[in-house]
């Protein structure tokens, strides 16, 4: 069935370093995807929507610079952390809607990307 | 903006017995969809049901149920004949009924089983 890949799964970085997490749509083509961010024992909280072929549109309090998206295709969008400190280490989540009108509105979530800056 | 609340942050039960999670949530929008997704020790999302507000029978998943009251914007999810496998992370989630519309989340209940 439809799912959707993220990779990596986990990754630890030194501080000032960029890192990169890849979301893809197998099977189906999302020109949409949402970028989540999860803190320890929290809710999910919207980062950004992730728009195929356009900017990004970012949620209030979202850092541009700081998270990089680029959805340069129907089934692949990317949240680029830039310049990585401690306080950006979270469990990143994506997701992407199945179907392309209103009615079919199943979305899947990927398994997560736990990022540990040190 | 929509909100939504979920009033117990944590809840047990004991394996067999059934538990009801709360959940309430505000919008002015009259259609929209509502979500229970279950989040265990890995992390991965897993639909466990899903509303659609226009319809007024409320969904039932096998064990799991939802009591649903448009008018009072309340969306309970009842799990019956509780299994071990059943403890997680409970979120409570709205989501515009538009195509691609994000999800918005409860702060999430934490149920634990009791053998």
């Amino acid at each position: 069935g439809a799912v959707v890949s993220q990779h990596p799964s986990r990754v630890i970085c030194k501080s000032g370093t960029s890192v990169k997490i890849e979301c893809r749509s197998l099977d189906f083509q999302a020109t949409t995807m949402f970028w989540y961010r999860q803190f320890p024992k929290k809710s999910l909280m919207l980062m950004a929507t992730s728009n195929e072929g356009s900017k990004a549109t970012y949620e209030q309090g979202v850092e541009k610079d700081k998270f990089l998206i680029n959805h340069a295709s129907l089934t692949l969008s990317t949240l680029t952390v830039t310049s990585a400190h401690p306080e950006d280490s979270s469990f990143y989540i994506c997701s992407a809607p199945l179907g392309s009108f209103p009615g079919v509105n199943i979305q899947y979530f990927g398994a997560g990307t736990r990022l540990s800056v040190l | 903006a929509q909100t939504v609340t979920q009033s117990q942050p944590e809840m047990s039960v004991q394996e067999a017995e059934t538990v009801t999670l709360s959940c309430t949530y505000d919008t002015s929008e009259s259609d929209y969809y509502l979500f229970w997704y279950k989040q265990p020790p890995s992390r991965q999302m897993i639909l466990v049901i899903r509303q659609e507000a226009y319809k007024q029978q409320n969904a039932t998943e096998n064990r799991f149920s939802v009591n649903f009251q448009k008018a009072a914007k309340s969306f309970s999810l009842k799990i019956s004949d509780s299994q071990l496998g059943d403890a997680a992370m409970y979120f409570c989630a709205y989501r515009r009924s538009n195509y691609g519309q994000n999800f918005v989340f409860g702060p999430g209940t934490r149920l634990s089983v009791l053998p």
